[in-house]
């Protein structure tokens, strides 16, 4: 069955410390890849996507993923953490011909001072 | 441009009971998702909409559980003779046109709790 693996369901960072957070999928064909952040008690907000082109994605809020085929991963990654960082963060996976979203089980992110 | 909207936020039922939980989708989007988050888990895909159409129905569970996505209205998510493992939150996802491509815009969700 395909899925999606996110390494550490929990992270803690210091302020101004460099994010990572991991994720890999098993496709045999690439997918699309997806990170949502999600707040206490709200929905998931999408942070990025990758689809085809580039590999290395932009998205909102300083973060950015890499998509690497070879690994079959997807990194989430910000240079400098702020404390407004502090959510769960969920990488997800579209496969080929479906629309329906294959979540990891998400991380959960602490930013100390 | 109001986001997706899902109500009630929180609900609670006893065992037995039927629960329902809607969903709006932002103004424009014709194509409805519903998810579920057990406690601990990720978001699990349960059923994929568009007006008056069911597309996916691979993640919902056999029995009790249905869904619609009427001409007129929100899409209803609906559980009947609700059991304890029902207790989970229910997100509600919409996008403008389906397919791949196209982000799928989440809801605050609803939070069950069985008793």
């Amino acid at each position: 069955a395909q899925s999606v693996t996110q390494l550490g369901s929990h992270v803690s960072v210091s302020e101004g410390a460099l994010v990572l957070l991991r994720c890999n999928y098993s496709s045999s064909v690439p997918p699309y890849l997806f990170w949502y952040v999600q707040y206490p008690n709200q929905g998931l907000q999408l942070l990025l996507k990758y689809t085809t082109g580039a590999t290395l994605v932009k998205g909102i809020n300083g973060f950015e993923a890499e998509f690497k085929k070879s690994e079959t991963s997807f990194h989430l990654t910000k240079p400098s953490a702020h404390m407004s960082d502090a959510a769960e963060y969920f990488c997800a996976v579209i496969l080929y011909n479906t629309d329906k979203l294959i979540f990891g089980t998400g991380t959960r992110l602490q930013v100390f001072p | 441009n109001a986001g997706v909207m899902q109500n009630p936020r929180h609900l609670v039922r006893r065992r037995g009971q039927e629960a329902r939980l809607r969903c709006s989708p932002m103004k424009g989007h014709s194509h409805v998702y519903w998810y579920r988050q057990l406690p601990e888990e990720g978001l699990k895909f349960m059923v994929y909409l568009q007006k008056e159409n069911i597309i996916d129905e691979s993640g919902m569970p056999k029995e009790r559980f249905s869904a619609e996505f009427p001409k007129e209205g929100p899409s209803i998510l609906r559980i009947q003779q609700v059991v304890r493992g029902d207790s989970a939150a229910y997100f509600c996802a919409s996008s403008p046109a389906g397919g791949q491509l196209d982000t799928q815009y989440f809801g605050p969700g609803t939070r069950l709790t069985v008793l």
